[in-house]
């Protein structure tokens, strides 16, 4: 069973802060690696994707991969309250037509005024 | 932004009857997918489709849900009898030629499924 853990939250933090969201995953040979953001009742939406080792960076967003550690993050800098929602790791299994993404359960943040 | 729309956003219907949910992906692209989402827990794979056939489909499309690309833009769920633990969020997903190892999936607004 190819498994997304999102075991830390929920997470609160002040406006202006830092937030360091992270993921594990279960698959060492997961190549695509996404996250994404749910506001309550809301479909997912995505924010950042990341497919080799290292840092990326999109304005406030930065999401990180270690495929050695089997471990994404995402690090939301300058934290506003419309940034509180649930944000979801998801890590694309199996190759080509196959593959499916697979989804966390998700770490909800509160970025308080 | 060209977007994932789907039909209706919210749907009640009785336990036993048959259901359709429809969605139209991204005009240019070429794998779809369900996803279904019960209130609180996390987004579940259900199935993918590329090709004009399922490429995938998980524990829960069992022979109850079928998938059907009528024409070059509607793809469809269709639950043949449904059971009180179908309901839930559904959201169709697709992505582009590139595929689903790059490519990322752009999810419809859903459809919230109401059994009674």
């Amino acid at each position: 069973q190819k498994e997304v853990e999102q075991n830390s939250g929920p997470l609160s933090v002040p406006e202006g802060a830092i937030a360091s969201l992270n993921c594990t995953y279960s698959d060492r040979v997961s190549q695509s690696f996404f996250w994404y953001r749910q506001y309550s009742g809301k479909s997912p939406e995505l924010i950042m994707s990341i497919y080799s080792n290292g840092d990326k960076e999109d304005g406030r967003f930065t999401a990180q991969l270690n495929k050695a550690s089997q471990y994404v993050s995402l690090l939301i800098r300058d934290s506003q309250p419309s940034d509180s929602a649930t944000y979801l790791c998801a890590v694309n299994y199996g190759g080509g037509a196959n593959s499916k993404l697979t989804f966390g359960k998700g770490i909800t943040l509160s970025v308080r005024p | 932004e060209p977007e994932v729309t789907q039909t209706p956003s919210h749907q009640v219907t009785q336990m036993g009857q048959e259901v359709i949910l429809r969605c139209v992906p991204i005009s240019n692209h070429l794998y779809f997918y369900w996803y279904r989402q019960i209130l609180g827990q996390k987004v579940e794979f259900l199935v993918s489709f590329y090709n004009n056939e399922i490429s995938e489909k998980s524990e829960i499309f069992d022979d109850q849900f079928s998938v059907e690309r009528p024409d070059g833009s509607n793809f469809t769920l269709k639950i043949r009898s449904t059971k009180l633990e179908d309901s839930a969020m559904y959201f169709c997903a697709s992505s582009d030629a590139r595929g689903p190892a790059v490519s990322p999936l752009h999810f419809g607004n859903g459809t919230r499924l109401t059994v009674t």
